[in-house]
């Protein structure tokens, strides 16, 4: 049973550029989640994905958006990036219907 | 008021020691309890996870929660080294479709 992962492991980008972080879920798990973690802060739900479908969404705006595709894995794209998008982002998977997630190691972006 | 409190400490405890990390949190709708360790800069672990009121223990971990005092707590036994890390309590209203909403953390070290 494989983990999940998440690519690249850091990236260094600057304010107004584009970015494509992307995840590949557990294996079996067809939900994923991206949460934002800032410095010092518990993790901030961004959005959800089932089947493709964005299912669920927290307090970000539309620059944030994400795809699932077939295979499960998902992508978040963030365009015109802003100083306080630097945080680590972080993608987790479950089955759906199940409580538990499970998180990769999570993308550490900054952003200058 | 934010809806899940937690000390952000820093906790520095002897190697031995029993630990107990806590949670408040305003939403009487929370009904599943998690508890993730977090070493830096990686992805949170799932530690311990509790559904409504009860506790639940697992080797040197156990998990208590008080629905009636909004009070969630994490114990440690014979705290290791190993154990120094940021503690995240989680909790989300219903299963599956609804967001983690995390605590900021508490930061743990247990010294030699």
């Amino acid at each position: 049973e494989t983990g999940v992962t998440q690519s690249p492991t850091h990236l260094i980008k600057t304010r107004g550029q584009q970015v494509t972080l992307r995840c590949s879920s557990q294996s079996g798990h067809n939900t994923v989640s991206w949460y934002q973690q800032a410095l010092g802060q518990g993790p901030q739900f961004i959005f959800q994905y089932y089947r493709e479908e964005e299912n669920g969404r927290g307090n970000f705006p539309p620059r944030f958006s994400g795809l699932q595709f077939p295979n499960y894995s998902s992508e978040l794209n963030v365009n015109a990036l802003e100083l306080d998008d630097s945080a680590l982002y972080l993608c987790a998977s479950s089955f759906a219907g199940e409580e538990k997630l499970f998180f990769g190691s999570g993308t550490q972006l900054s952003v200058l | 008021q934010k809806e899940v409190e937690q000390d952000p400490g820093p906790l520095s405890v002897p190697e031995g020691a029993i630990v107990s990390l806590n949670c408040t949190y305003s939403n009487s709708a929370f009904q599943y309890f998690m508890w993730y360790r977090q070493y830096s800069r990686k992805g949170p672990e799932l530690l311990m996870y509790t559904y409504s009121s009860g506790n639940k223990e697992d080797g040197r971990f156990t998990a208590q929660v008080d629905k009636s005092s909004k009070y969630i707590s994490l114990f440690i036994r014979d705290s290791q080294p190993s154990d120094s890390a940021t503690y995240l309590c989680a909790m989300r209203r219903n299963s599956g479709n609804t967001p983690l909403v995390f605590g900021k953390g508490t930061r743990l070290s247990v010294i030699a």
